[in-house]
């Protein structure tokens, strides 16, 4: 069954430290592959996502992700976190399940951030 | 501004009273979708429709129905709302299914008491 894990509940860093959050599918085909940040009491906000074509994909707010496939991951990082990039880290993978197309979300990372 | 538009924020409810969340979007999207996100779970799809007089169900269907009437418009109705349904509600569109990303809401908290 198609699926998304993202196996740390929350990550800590200091501001000015890099960041990666890690995500892994499970999908018998090429999925979609999508970022998304919630912050506190808002919707979600898509940052980046994946298709097709060059496996490193940037987003915005200088947030890239890199597609592996071996690895069936699509890990999330940026260079030097700001402490307004506290919030709720969710990535998704867009699959074709019962003859329609669905996005499963993983159950998400808290980001907080250290000044 | 263009975008989705969910009303209410904050809802109330007690146990077996019914109520409609409302969802609007005026970009044209033909795809729609209820999610509900409850705590360590991220994202779990309700119902959604792939255009307007189309829907179907997700994940976690029961208790909930949809219709669509109208390409902008895609309500949730709660028929008698219970305790589980305690959750934060949001509704997404995308352009065919999603291919390019879903533009969600900003959410309805519900609490059933």
């Amino acid at each position: 069954a198609q699926s998304v894990t993202q196996p740390d509940i929350h990550i800590t860093v200091s501001e000015g430290a890099s960041l990666e959050l890690r995500c892994n599918y499970s999908y018998g085909a090429t999925p979609y592959l999508f970022w998304y940040v919630q912050s506190p009491g808002q919707g979600l906000q898509l940052l980046l996502k994946y298709f097709s074509g060059d496996t490193l994909v940037q987003g915005i707010k200088g947030f890239e992700a890199e597609f592996k496939r071996s690895q069936s991951s699509f890990n999330l990082r940026k260079p030097s976190v700001h402490w307004s990039d506290a919030a709720e880290y969710f990535c998704a993978v867009g699959a074709w399940m019962d003859s329609s197309y669905k996005l499963i979300f993983g159950s998400g990372t808290r980001l907080l951030v250290r000044p | 501004n263009a975008g989705v538009t969910q009303t209410p924020k904050f809802q109330v409810l007690k146990t077996g009273q019914s109520m409609t969340l409302q969802c609007a979007q005026d970009m044209n999207h033909e795809y729609m979708s209820w999610y509900r996100q409850d705590p360590g779970m991220g994202l779990r799809l309700i119902h959604y429709s792939v255009g307007a007089g189309i829907t179907d169900q997700g994940e976690v269907p029961n208790g909930y129905n949809v219709s669509r009437s109208t390409t902008e418009d895609f309500p949730l109705r709660l028929l008698s709302a219970a305790p589980s349904q305690t959750s934060v509600y949001f509704c997404a569109s995308s352009e065919r299914q999603g291919y390019h990303g879903y533009t969600f809401g900003s959410g309805t908290r519900l609490t059933v008491v």
